[in-house]
Formats: C-alpha cells, structure tokens, sequence
C-alpha cells in the first residue's frame, strides 16, 4: 500500500470549514483512499473513502486530485466534537486481508 | 447497539500473567482485525480472520500472543506470559465483505491493556 503524508497538527475555528491535506504520490490505480478519524479515549470511525471521484457524506467530502497524487478532506461546519486525529490511508482494492496501515495522522484541534 | 463490542474495557495484569481479550464483531460481518495502538502512535495491524480462518498472522509480535475465532464470529486474543512492552490499546475491528473489497473496517473501542 502507497504511504501517505499529512501534517502533524490544525487548528479550525469552530464553525468554520476544517480542510486536511494529504498527499499519496506513489498512489496506485487499485487504491482507495479512505479517511478514519479517533477521538480520544475511542476506536478509530470510519469517515469517507474514494478512489478516483470526489465524494460526500453526510460528515464529509473528499476530493480527489486528478493525479490522485493528493487528496482533501472537508468538514464543512467544524465542530467541537471534530477534535480528533484524523488518519489518510491508502489501502489496495485486494490487498491481503484489507488491513489498514495507519500513519501519524493530522491533529484537529476546534477552537471556540 | 450494533457496533463492535469489546471486553473488558480496562485490563490491569502483573508481569506473567495471562490475559484474553474478547471481540464481538457486528453481525454477519466475515472479516475480523486485531489491531495495537501505543501510546501517542496509529493502529497497527495484528492479525486478520475471514470467518473462522486466520488468514493473516504477520503482525503478531511474538509467539506469546494468538487469536482465535472458532465459530467464525467471536474472536479472543490471548497474550501469554505478558511484559510491559505488551501495555497498549488492543482493538478490534469488522468489516462486511470478503478481503475488503473496498468496505471499511468498523472499530470498537478497544481494551486498554496495562502490565505493571
């Protein structure tokens, strides 16, 4: 599976859209990309995944490069209870077992 | 609810002992996962069941830890003469389809496992 790279750390006012990057160049045409996010002290939630197309949920939306190079989660209206690490992962279609290779993740904090 | 249980939520063993970690997945749901989360660091993967089979056993650290689904629903993971190096969050995750195939893995919230 592609590695991803996010930054560390964002800060979000509340009420505000929360945009986190995440870049995976050595993307391959099999691979989704999938966001999960873990707010302290719970397991990890599944967000929103996509392979190619731009998608959206009723938590988010997450936008694709055409390259596929990169991608974009959006939370449109951050809330308090959006602190939480979010995780990019870039899994194969068929990858054996489907398991997930977590990274770092990027550290949402929403201010008041 | 309908979500991945796990038990119990709070483990505290000594040095040596044994502990086994239990996970009731979501109905109906074929693929299981163990994962560990150290503190401050991302999931990582232990093992994978698809129904009963253990088809994936690569991240299990040592010999002192197995996992187990006999009936391909209920999963335990046992780690045997426990260290503290094995302090960690322990979590178990499910997903609907056959190797993936693209369906995300829904998590619990894991056993925080402490070794004094």
């Amino acid at each position: 599976d592609a590695k991803t790279t996010q930054p560390p750390s964002m800060d979000c006012a509340e009420g505000r859209a929360a945009n986190l990057p995440c870049n995976h160049s050595t993307i391959s045409g099999n691979e989704y990309v999938y966001w999960y996010r873990q707010i302290h002290s719970q397991g990890p939630q599944y967000i929103i995944h996509g392979l190619k197309n731009n998608e959206t949920n009723e938590m988010a939306s997450l936008i694709i490069t055409e390259d596929r190079k990169s991608s974009t989660l959006i939370l449109p209206h951050a809330t308090l209870r959006d602190t939480a690490v979010y995780y990019c992962i870039v899994r194969a279609f068929y990858n054996q077992g489907g398991k997930l290779i977590f990274g770092q993740g990027t550290e949402l904090s929403v201010k008041p | 609810g309908a979500g991945v249980s796990q038990s119990p939520r709070y483990k505290v063993a000594k040095r040596g002992q044994d502990v086994a970690l239990r996970c009731d997945p979501i109905s109906g749901h074929v693929s299981l996962f163990w994962y560990q989360q150290a503190l401050g660091q991302g999931p990582e993967f232990l093992t994978y069941f698809q129904n009963e089979a253990q088809l994936d056993k690569s991240g299990l650290p040592s010999d002192r830890f197995f996992a187990e689904r006999p009936e391909g629903s209920v999963s335990t993971l046992k780690i045997q003469r426990t260290q503290q190096e094995d302090s960690a969050v322990y979590l178990c995750a499910s997903s609907s389809l056959k190797q993936g195939l693209g369906q995300p893995q829904h998590f619990g919230d894991g056993t925080r496992l402490s070794i004094l």
